[in-house]
């Protein structure tokens, strides 16, 4: 089956420090790898979208120079959190699209929650 | 623009009731629209996706959504709930095509028992 994975599910780390998470697809190759994130009582909001080899697309709000993300394959994935502050603390999904047929389906991992103190 | 809107942030509701948590949405085009479940400090599961063909379709744990054109809606429903369905519920809705996806506010359902 196809499955998505996260590491780390949690992480602590101190302000003005960064912090990697990594997501990888398994049983599928993922044309397209999505980060969102989840702030506190909040919902999912998109940071950016990368496809292999094409450029990533960055959400308002979130740049290249605070979020980078790194997509060497059709199977994996990474993006950091650069100085990261108190307003960056949530949990960081990655969701991975398999395109069969004529349908496609995103595959969403259990996320990397971040504490930041 | 696509915009997903969950009325109820909050519902409540006995054990062995059934429920239906709203979801309306917003968009130009051919879409697919799932519900997704997260339960405390946990991350997102699957419980449906509709594409096309029957309206109502059937998900994971007894859940089924209806779609409708007319009301732009994608209502959750279950007969009969569990106190292991407390959870938060996301409605979410994605061009056909596209890669983002845009997720509602979600509505959080208390069963109590």
């Amino acid at each position: 089956g196809a499955l998505v994975y996260q590491y780390p599910r949690r992480t602590i780390c101190k302000s003005g420090t960064s912090m990697r998470m990594e997501c990888q697809a398994v049983g599928f190759q993922a044309t397209s790898v999505a980060w969102y994130r989840q702030s506190p009582q909040k919902t999912f909001e998109l940071i950016a979208l990368s496809t292999v080899n094409s450029a990533i697309k960055y959400e308002q709000n979130f740049t290249q120079e605070k979020f980078p993300i790194s997509h060497p394959n059709l199977s994996f994935s990474s993006m950091t959190v650069l100085n990261a502050y108190l307003e960056d603390r949530g949990l960081y999904l990655c969701g991975a699209r398999r395109d069969w047929g004529n349908q496609d389906t995103q595959y969403f991992g259990p996320g990397t929650r971040l504490l930041v103190l | 623009t696509q915009t997903v809107s969950q009325s109820d942030a909050h519902v409540t509701v006995f054990e062995g009731d059934s429920v239906e948590l709203r979801c309306n949405y917003s968009y130009g085009g051919s879409i697919y629209l799932s519900w997704y479940i997260q339960h405390h400090g946990h991350g997102l599961q699957f419980l449906l996706k509709y594409y096309s063909g029957n309206p109502v379709v059937q998900g994971v744990n007894g859940f089924e959504a209806e779609f409708s054109k007319s009301d732009s809606s994608f209502h959750l429903r279950k007969a009969s709930v569990h106190w292991s369905d407390s959870a938060v519920y996301f409605c979410a809705v994605r061009g056909t095509g596209g890669y983002k996806v845009v997720f509602g506010s979600g509505t959080r359902l208390l069963v109590s028992p």
